[in-house]
């Protein structure tokens, strides 16, 4: 069964940083096209960044980028996101999901890590 | 940037129902368009992927169609477990980004 755990999240200040990891399991990690989706309560969905299967290529949405780091460890089977410069508007619920392939959607999502960014 | 519409924002329904939400691009991701169902306090599910194939594991009442621009997610007789948010997504592989429609909510009537 695959399985994507996030973890990082937490309570932190505007202006700061955080770093959430995405630990996979079920599945050949480093294969699969990885992305971090976010949820700002009440609000709909937004994809943020994706990664190649071999971390070589990134990309990510326009409204974080410069703020926005993805990253992998396929020997770790895990993968990353830093984001700095934190905002009360980035407080949201940040989900990792994965696809077999770029040609395919998000098929298998993490639960969700909750940030909130509060002084 | 692609942006994605969806209408209508909310939709009330009764069990039985026949349900029919549109999704609209702003410029064509021929069929690279998917559909996610989420609960509260839940990760989203999918759905559909390349316009009207259906993910393994999701009942035949769901079924997708479209090309270009306009897009639908039919549910054909609404059941109990469908009451929930509905968000399109197009994932052309062409494009640098990805984008969600905003949203629609399947209410109980």
């Amino acid at each position: 069964e695959v399985q994507l755990v996030e973890s990082g999240g937490g309570l932190l200040q505007p202006g700061g940083s955080l770093r959430l990891s995405c630990a996979a399991s079920g599945l050949t990690f480093s294969n699969q096209w990885m992305h971090w989706v976010r949820q700002a309560p009440g609000k709909g969905l937004v994809w943020l960044a994706r990664i190649h299967p071999d971390g070589t290529a990134t990309s990510s949405a326009d409204s974080v980028k410069g703020r926005l780091t993805i990253s992998r460890d396929n020997a770790r089977n895990t993968l990353y996101l830093q984001m700095n410069s934190l905002r009360v508007e980035d407080t949201a619920v940040y989900y990792c999901a994965r696809g077999r392939e770029l040609r395919f959607p998000m098929e298998s999502w993490g639960q969700g890590t909750l940030v909130t960014v509060s002084s | 940037d692609i942006q994605m519409t969806q209408s209508p924002s909310t939709l009330s329904a009764s069990v039985g129902d026949r349900v029919t939400i549109t999704c609209r691009a702003s410029q064509s991701v021929s069929t690279w368009l998917a559909w996610y169902q989420q609960k509260p306090g839940k990760a989203p599910k999918l759905l559909i992927y390349t316009a009207s194939s259906l993910q393994s594991g999701v009942p035949s009442r769901f079924s997708g169609s479209g090309s270009g621009t306009e897009f639908t997610l039919t549910i054909s007789s609404l059941q109990p477990d469908d009451f929930a948010t509905y968000y399109c997504q197009q994932y052309n592989p062409y494009s640098p980004s990805s984008t969600f429609g905003q949203g629609t909510k399947v209410e109980i009537k």
